[in-house]
C-alpha cells in the first residue's frame, strides 16, 4: 500500500504567487483531510472532504485559500496570492468514514516557505 | 481546553520498554483514546487506539486503566528510530473528525 501521496514535497515561492498542492489519498478511503503545522499553532484542521464533498471548511484562514476534490483519488489546496505567514508544512490525510475505527492516515507533508 | 495531559519530554533507554503516560479524566464513555507519534519532518503516524479494553498491535501496547481516566502507550523495546513526539487524543466516533493534537511528549531513545 502506497500510503497518502503528497506533491510536491518542497515548495519555496515569492509572495504573491499562487501554490498549488496536491494529495492523493489511499485507495478505498472516502474521506480526505487537510491539515497545516506551524510551530505557533501546532497542527490545525483546514478542511474536510467526504465523498468528494466538503464538508467543514471552517479551518480555511481566508478567501486566497480554496481546495477541490474532484474524484476519489485527487486533492488539491491552492493559495493564491501567498504571503509569507503560508509558510508552514502542510499535510493531506485521509480514512475510511463509517469503518467503526475512522483512523486517519497522514501523507509526508508539503513544507512550504514563501519569501 | 485540553482533553488530554502528558508529560512534556522524558527519555528511554534503547532496547528498553518505553512507557507513555496519558491523563484523561474528563472522557467519556463514548470517547476512544487515540495515540499517534510524529517523527522530525514525517507527517503524523497512526499508532494505536482503544475504548476500554487494553490494546496492543506490531508497535505498541495501550494500557487504559478501569477507570478509563488515564491510559499508557507502552513501546516494547525501544529504538533510536522511535524517537518523536507522542501525541494522545480522545475523540468520539465519528463525530471527532478534527483530531486535536496538544503539545504531546517528547520522547528521546538513546543508545
Amino acid at each position: 500500500d502506497a500510503g497518502v501521496i503528497q506533491s510536491p514535497r518542497h515548495e519555496v515561492t515569492e509572495m504573491g504567487q499562487e501554490v498549488t498542492l496536491r494529495c492523493k489519498p489511499i485507495s478505498g478511503h472516502n474521506s480526505l483531510f487537510w491539515y497545516r503545522q506551524t510551530m505557533m499553532r501546532g497542527l490545525e484542521l483546514l478542511i474536510y472532504f467526504n465523498n468528494n464533498v466538503p464538508i467543514d471548511d471552517s479551518g480555511m484562514p481566508e478567501d486566497r485559500f480554496s481546495a477541490k476534490m474532484p474524484n476519489a483519488s485527487f486533492s488539491t489546496l491552492k493559495i493564491q496570492p501567498s504571503e509569507p505567514r503560508d509558510s508552514a508544512v502542510y499535510f493531506c490525510a485521509s480514512s475510511l468514514a463509517g469503518e467503526g475505527t475512522d483512523t486517519q492516515y497522514f501523507g509526508p507533508g508539503t513544507r512550504l516557505t514563501v519569501l | 481546553d485540553a482533553k488530554t495531559t502528558q508529560p512534556t519530554s522524558m527519555d528511554c533507554a534503547e532496547g528498553r520498554a518505553a512507557n507513555l503516560p496519558c491523563n484523561h479524566s474528563t472522557i467519556s464513555g463514548n470517547e476512544y483514546v487515540y495515540w499517534y507519534r510524529q517523527i522530525h519532518s514525517q507527517g503524523p503516524q497512526y499508532i494505536i487506539h482503544g475504548l476500554k479494553n487494553n490494546e496492543t498491535n506490531e508497535m505498541a501496547s495501550l494500557i487504559i486503566t478501569e477507570d478509563r481516566k488515564s491510559s499508557t502507550l507502552i513501546l516494547p523495546h525501544a529504538t533510536l528510530r522511535d524517537t518523536a513526539v507522542y501525541y494522545c487524543i480522545v475523540r468520539v466516533l465519528p463525530n471527532d473528525y478534527k483530531l486535536s493534537f496538544g503539545a504531546g511528549t517528547t520522547v528521546t531513545v538513546r543508545a
